[in-house]
C-alpha cells in the first residue's frame, strides 16, 4: 500500500512570497489533515477535510493560509504572503475514518520543510 | 486553557530498562488517545490507540495506560533498545469528528 505523498520536500522562500504544498493521501482515505510542526513542538492541526468538505479550520490563519481538496482526493495548502514565523514542517496525514467514532489512526507523509528568509 | 503536556526534557535510559513516558491533559474529555513515534526528518508513525473505557493496552514491548480521572496516559517500552530512540507524541481526540491535538513530544534516548 502506497503511503501519503507530499511535495516538495524542502522549500526556501523570502518573506512576503507565496508557496504551495501538495498532498496525495492513501487511496480511499476519506479524512485528510494538514499540520504545522515548528521545531521542538508537536504537530498543530491547521485544517481537516472529510472527503472534499472542511470539518475544522479553526486554527488556520485564514488571512494568509488557504487549503483545498478538490474531488476529495489530493489537497493543496497555500501560504500567501509568507512570514518568518511560518518556517516549519508542514505535515499531511490521512485516515480512513468516516464517522466520529471510527477511532482511526492517522498516516503521515514525510512533510515539507519550509524556510522563510 | 486547554493543555496537553509531555515532558519536554529528554529521557535517557540504559538499554534493557523500561522507559516510561507521560502525557497529561487538562480541560479535555477524550474518547480515545493515540501514541505516535517520530524520527528526525520523518512524519509521525502510529503505535497504539487506547479508548476511554480501556485501562491498559499492549502491543509487543509497548504498553499504554489511560486514567481518565487523573487525566493522564503513560506509555511504557519494556526491554528498551537503542533503535527505540525517537520522539514520542501523544494525541488526544478532542471530540469533533476525529480531530486531534498533539502534545509536544518527549525525546527518548536509549544508550547501549
Amino acid at each position: 500500500e502506497a503511503g501519503v505523498a507530499q511535495s516538495p520536500r524542502y522549500k526556501i522562500i523570502e518573506k512576503r512570497q507565496s508557496v504551495a504544498f501538495w498532498c496525495n493521501p492513501i487511496s480511499g482515505h476519506a479524512t485528510l489533515y494538514w499540520y504545522q510542526q515548528i521545531l521542538g513542538q508537536g504537530p498543530k492541526l491547521l485544517i481537516q477535510f472529510q472527503n472534499n468538505g472542511v470539518v475544522d479550520d479553526s486554527q488556520l490563519p485564514k488571512d494568509r493560509f488557504s487549503a483545498e481538496r478538490l474531488k476529495g482526493v489530493d489537497s493543496t495548502l497555500k501560504i500567501q504572503p509568507a512570514k518568518l514565523e511560518d518556517s516549519a514542517v508542514y505535515l499531511c496525514a490521512s485516515s480512513s475514518g468516516v464517522t466520529a467514532s471510527s477511532y482511526n489512526e492517522q498516516f503521515f507523509g514525510p512533510g515539507t520543510r519550509l524556510t522563510v528568509l | 486553557s486547554q493543555k496537553i503536556e509531555q515532558n519536554s526534557e529528554a529521557l535517557n535510559i540504559q538499554e534493557g530498562k523500561t522507559a516510561t513516558l507521560t502525557c497529561n491533559y487538562t480541560n479535555y474529555s477524550p474518547a480515545y488517545l493515540q501514541w505516535y513515534r517520530q524520527d528526525p526528518g520523518r512524519g509521525p508513525v502510529f503505535l497504539l490507540l487506547i479508548r476511554e473505557n480501556e485501562k491498559e493496552k499492549r502491543k509487543e514491548r509497548l504498553k499504554v495506560t489511560f486514567d481518565t480521572t487523573l487525566k493522564q496516559s503513560l506509555f511504557h517500552i519494556t526491554a528498551s533498545q537503542p533503535a527505540d530512540s525517537a520522539t514520542y507524541l501523544c494525541a488526544l481526540d478532542v471530540g469533533n469528528f476525529n480531530k486531534f491535538y498533539f502534545g509536544s513530544g518527549t525525546k527518548l534516548n536509549v544508550k547501549p
